[in-house]
Parts: C-alpha cells; structure tokens; sequence
C-alpha cells in the first residue's frame, strides 16, 4: 500500500527555520518524482517545490524561490523541505504528493504536517 | 502561467441530486494535461479525474469528467452524502508551473 508520511511541522517564529520530512511506503521511491503543496487555513491549494525522481530538477513557486529548498534521500525513501525565513504567509498545512507522469497527475497524497508561522 | 477559474464558489445540493462543477482555463490546454481532486474537511486531496475524463482506481462511476481546450466540467450523477466536498481543479503540464483552481464547495442543501 502506497503511503506518504509527513513529519517536522510546529510553531516558528517569523524569519525561522523548519525542516519538513515526507516518509514514503509501498512503493519504488526513487522512480517518482515528488512535490510539496501547501494550503494555508481555509484557502485553496498552492504549489510549493517539485524534485524529479534522481533529485537533478527542482522547481520552486515564486512565492518560496531562494528561502525554500527540497531534496530527497532516495537510500532512506524521504523527500524533505528546509523552510527558511519564514512568514506569517508561509502558514499552511504541507502536503508531499506522488507524482505520476503515466497519469499526469499527484496520485497519492499524505496526510499533511501543520506550520504555524508566530511570535 | 495558466489560470484556473472554477464555478461555481459553492454548489447547495441535495442528496441524489446531480451536481455539474465547471472549470476554465485561461488558455487554451492538453486534456492530458487535466485533472480533478475531492477534498474532505481535514483531509488530504484525493484524485478523481486525470487525463480530463479517466476515473482514478476505486473512484465510483457516478464521478465523470469532460472537456477540451479551455473548458472542463466535473458531474456527480447522483450525489451521495460522502461526495459533500470541495473540488479543485487542476492543470498538470508537462512543466511547471502546476496549477489548482480555487474550488468548489459541494454542500447538502
């Protein structure tokens, strides 16, 4: 069974730093390309960071671009998020999701880790 | 950057009733390229429709998706009290940027 867990979410002050861990289970890791996706309370959906399957492409959202850096460790099948410099705006539930490119699509989701960005 | 514009904001339906849940995209796009996802309160999304009319696994046949170039629509042919919900849609190119419509609310009228 493909699951994805999410981990190091919590309270941080503006201008902090976080590191985001996604767990993944039941499946090839390091044939899948991963993303993160946020949504802050009661908003939609935003795309946050994308790494390919081997980690050689990453994209970043604008919004995130040179604060926020995404890897992966394919020998412990964890994809993570170093959240730097944090803002209040940063506040959202983080998301990592499977990427699919035979469906073109996310395809599984984890549950999500909260990041509370507060003085 | 493609900009996704769902409608309606919220849709207030009843059980067994259909629901018809649109999407425009601000350029024209690959139905490849296209998906739905369901959101439950506390929960992370979960994929409906890719490819703008293929049902993901275990996904029941009530839930059709159709379209091409810049509009898309979801239908729920019969709702059930566990498709209350809110639905986004997405445009999933073969670069980024990704992006997801706003969403609308499937609530029980």
């Amino acid at each position: 069974e493909v699951q994805l867990v999410e981990s190091g979410g919590g309270l941080v002050q503006p201008g902090g730093s976080l590191r985001l861990s996604c767990a993944a289970f039941g499946f090839t890791f390091s044939s899948y390309g991963m993303h993160w996706v946020r949504q802050a309370p009661g908003k939609g959906l935003e795309y946050v960071s994308a790494i390919s399957s081997n980690g050689g492409s990453t994209y970043y959202a604008n919004s995130v671009k040179g604060r926020f850096t995404i890897s992966r460790d394919n020998s412990k099948n964890t994809l993570y998020l170093q959240m730097g410099s944090l803002r209040t705006e940063d506040m959202a539930v983080y998301y990592c999701a499977r990427e699919n490119i035979v469906l073109m699509a996310t395809d599984f989701w984890g549950q999500g880790t909260l990041v509370t960005v507060s003085s | 950057e493609i900009v996704l514009t769902q409608s309606p904001g919220t849709l207030s339906l009843s059980p067994g009733e259909r629901a018809t849940l649109s999407c425009r995209a601000s350029q024209s796009v690959s139905s490849t390229y296209f998906a739905w996802y369901q959101q439950k309160p506390g929960q992370a999304p979960r994929l409906l429709i890719y490819g703008a009319s293929s049902r993901a696994t275990g996904i029941p046949d009530r839930f059709s998706g159709s379209g091409s170039g810049t509009d898309f629509t979801l239908t729920i042919s019969r709702l059930e009290p566990e498709d209350f919900a809110v639905y986004y849609c997405q445009h999933y190119g073969n670069s980024p940027p990704w992006t997801f419509g706003q969403g609308t609310k499937v609530e029980i009228k």
